[in-house]
């Protein structure tokens, strides 16, 4: 599998934004990069995926580098509720379907 | 927003013993997973799981390990003799799109299995 590096941690404070970063310098031409976040003592939750142009959702938004060897998650203005684990994940098409979660980083958000 | 559901939401059982947690996967999705995370660990895959068969298994998913889906609904894992080594949280998974524009697999909150 495709291996992400992402920082143990980050804090941010609320209402602020915050720019997750991971570096994927072995990406193949058919990972997508998806980004997935754990709350505590809760399942993975789906937060946005991409594959070469940048994404917007309700959620977030991701922002691709053109080479495809890192991305960036961007949460426009933090909250409370978005302090979790957050995994930068690749996953390719055909018959890899399996989700390889890392440490992740945790992110702490400051009232 | 439909989701997926566990249960039961925790489980105790003594080594030995067989378990089964269920899962109800969102009702339109076709592929569906088990991960687990022991506490303070990563997350890890189990199994996928589409058209009736397995598509894939990790290392972890030895002949202990089975799952079924026995109607249109459910999506169990069963553990035929469980270990100390197997408490953890489960979290089944489902997805609707693997292949498509990308993996979004929705989890359900999970099960905390504890073997005494």
């Amino acid at each position: 599998d495709a291996k992400t590096t992402q920082p143990n941690s980050m804090e941010s404070n609320e209402e602020e934004p915050v720019h997750l970063p991971c570096n994927h310098s072995t990406i193949s031409g058919t990972d997508y990069i998806h980004w997935y976040r754990q709350l505590p003592s809760q399942g993975p939750e789906y937060v946005i995926h991409g594959l070469t142009s940048n994404v917007n959702n309700r959620m977030a938004s991701l922002a691709i580098a053109e080479d495809r060897k890192s991305s960036t998650l961007i949460l426009h203005r933090a909250t409370l509720r978005d302090a979790a684990v957050y995994y930068c994940i690749l996953s390719g098409g055909g018959s890899n379907y399996k989700l390889t979660f890392g440490k992740g980083t945790l992110l702490t958000v400051n009232p | 927003e439909p989701e997926v559901t566990q249960t039961p939401s925790h489980q105790v059982t003594q080594m030995g013993q067989e378990v089964i947690l269920r899962c109800v996967p969102i009702s339109n999705h076709l592929y569906f997973y088990w991960y687990r995370q022991i506490l303070g660990q990563k997350v890890e895959f189990l199994v996928s799981f589409y058209n009736n068969e397995i598509s894939e298994k990790s290392e972890i998913f030895d002949d202990q390990f089975s799952v079924e889906r026995p109607d249109g609904s459910n999506f169990t894992l069963k553990i035929r003799s469980t270990k100390l080594e197997d408490s953890a949280m489960y979290f089944c998974a489902s997805s609707d799109d693997p292949a498509g524009t990308g993996e979004t697999q929705y989890f359900g909150p999970g099960t905390r299995l504890l073997v005494l």
